[in-house]
């Protein structure tokens, strides 16, 4: 079992969606959850971070950890064509050591 | 302007011929790593650096070499590149220990034949 599991997808969703992106963890001591963002051809970027449990928001993206269920999601309120990207989840314990789901593809369609 | 640069972005070689990733960051990061990328594996961490001179393996060290004689700098070595090295290598560096200010390179992509 990998300690990151993340669905492929591709999700394909037309534009002014919601769009709900997860991953589950098996990691009970993971503390810090990022969701970053990979365009084609391109290197990952932060989009959003969080420590411990919780909600955060930026603009349209709103960000959850349920350490509980070690569930995180990534919430997009009004999904543009400009939003169609792979997004990676990311958990760390604090060190250097990232682990990476492998990315949901999501296409919003104009 | 924050920039993590690698070179060469493509190279095709073949297998045994000796290359290095360059990787060069101008934040000041102490910390820096290689990741590659596979479809259906993900970003898989190859070597870290904490400082100069301080390096640690990280999932997928067979096979690679690194060096961090100057903090900016973060070379990739493969003295003897084999095809299931064919991937898409990233560097990152980053500002903290937490790893939540990581920036990563645009990517070189590597196709040992």
């Amino acid at each position: 079992q990998k300690e990151v599991e993340q669905d492929p997808g591709p999700l394909s969703v037309p534009e002014g969606a919601i769009v709900s992106l997860n991953c589950t963890y098996s990691n009970s001591a993971f503390q810090y959850f990022m969701w970053y963002r990979q365009y084609s051809r391109k290197g990952p970027e932060l989009l959003m971070y969080t420590y411990s449990s919780g909600n955060k928001e930026d603009g349209r993206f709103t960000a959850q950890v349920d350490k509980s269920s070690k569930y995180i999601s990534l919430f997009i309120r009004d999904s543009q064509p400009s939003d169609s990207a792979t997004y990676l989840c990311a958990m760390n314990t604090g060190f250097q050591k990232l682990v990476f789901g492998t990315g949901t593809r999501l296409l919003v369609s104009p | 302007e924050a920039q993590v640069t690698q070179n060469p972005r493509y190279l095709i070689t073949v297998t045994g011929k000796k290359l290095t990733v360059t990787c060069s960051q101008n934040m000041n990061h102490e910390y820096m790593s290689w990741y590659r990328q596979d479809p259906g594996l993900g970003l898989r961490q190859i070597y870290y650096s904490m400082n100069v001179e301080v390096t640690d393996k990280g999932d997928v060290p067979e096979g690679y070499k690194v060096s961090r004689k100057e903090k900016r700098n973060f070379p990739l070595i493969l003295e003897s590149p084999s095809p299931n090295q064919t991937s898409l290598y990233f560097c990152a560096s980053s500002l903290s220990q937490a790893g939540n200010t990581i920036y990563f390179g645009e990517g070189s992509w590597l196709t040992v034949v």
